[in-house]
């Protein structure tokens, strides 16, 4: 079985641009969550959706907007980029909410310049 | 004061040593409790769930002080293998906040 999967890998951008990041879950997760990781620190929790519904917000900007497909899929989107943007962008699914482990993708390395 | 807090490290053990963490968590609410485990520019993988009476893992035991907020993981005889940042992770409102703790890294050295 797949796990989860994330694109694109790497992303190079430049200040003031937007990005769409995007995330497909384990087949059968409802749940799916977006976290940032800056280097030397843990993931950064940023959404949970479930059951395409936002449950759960980070302390991030409104420059940063995610949905949940009917497929359960997602996308992580981000304007007005900053220089402390650039980060690994995680993306984790779930069965459901609650005790279920979290299955993290590989991550998009955005960068921005 | 941060939700979640670890040991900073990082620790540097032989192999076969005994090592434990402890982190902290501010939210006397807070539902579940994991430890993942984190190599190296990949992503983080579930080492554990963290039961309140205590669970063991083969050489991983976690525990839980939900009077003291406090979860700890003890690693024992390690192994070159166990190298790796280890990621305390809190579950808050509902379960729909997941909170990390900024990670302790582990060396085992032969």
């Amino acid at each position: 079985d797949a796990g989860v999967t994330q694109s694109p890998t790497h992303l190079i951008k430049t200040r003031g641009q937007h990005v769409t990041l995007r995330c497909s879950p384990i087949s059968g997760h409802k749940s799916v969550s977006w976290y940032q990781q800056v280097l030397g620190q843990g993931p950064q929790f940023i959404f949970q959706y479930y059951e395409k519904e936002e449950r759960g917000r980070g302390n991030f900007p409104d420059r940063f907007s995610a949905r949940q497909f009917p497929n359960y899929s997602s996308e992580l989107n981000v304007n007005a980029l900053l220089l402390g943007d650039s980060a690994l962008y995680l993306c984790a699914s779930s069965l459901s909410v609650g005790n279920s482990p979290l299955h993290f993708g590989n991550g998009t390395r955005l960068t921005v310049t | 004061r941060k939700e979640v807090e670890q040991d900073p490290g990082p620790f540097n053990v032989p192999e076969g040593a005994t090592v434990a963490f402890n982190c902290t968590y501010s939210n006397s609410a807070s539902q579940s409790f994991f430890w993942y485990r984190q190599d190296c520019r990949k992503e983080p993988k579930l080492l554990m769930s963290v039961y309140s009476s205590g669970n063991e893992d083969g050489r991983f035991t976690a525990q839980l002080n939900r009077a003291s907020q406090y979860i700890s993981l003890l690693i024992r005889d390690s192994k070159l293998s166990d190298s790796a940042t280890y990621l305390c992770v809190v579950l808050n409102t509902g379960g729909f906040k997941t909170i990390f703790g900024a990670g302790t890294r582990l060396f085992v050295k032969a």
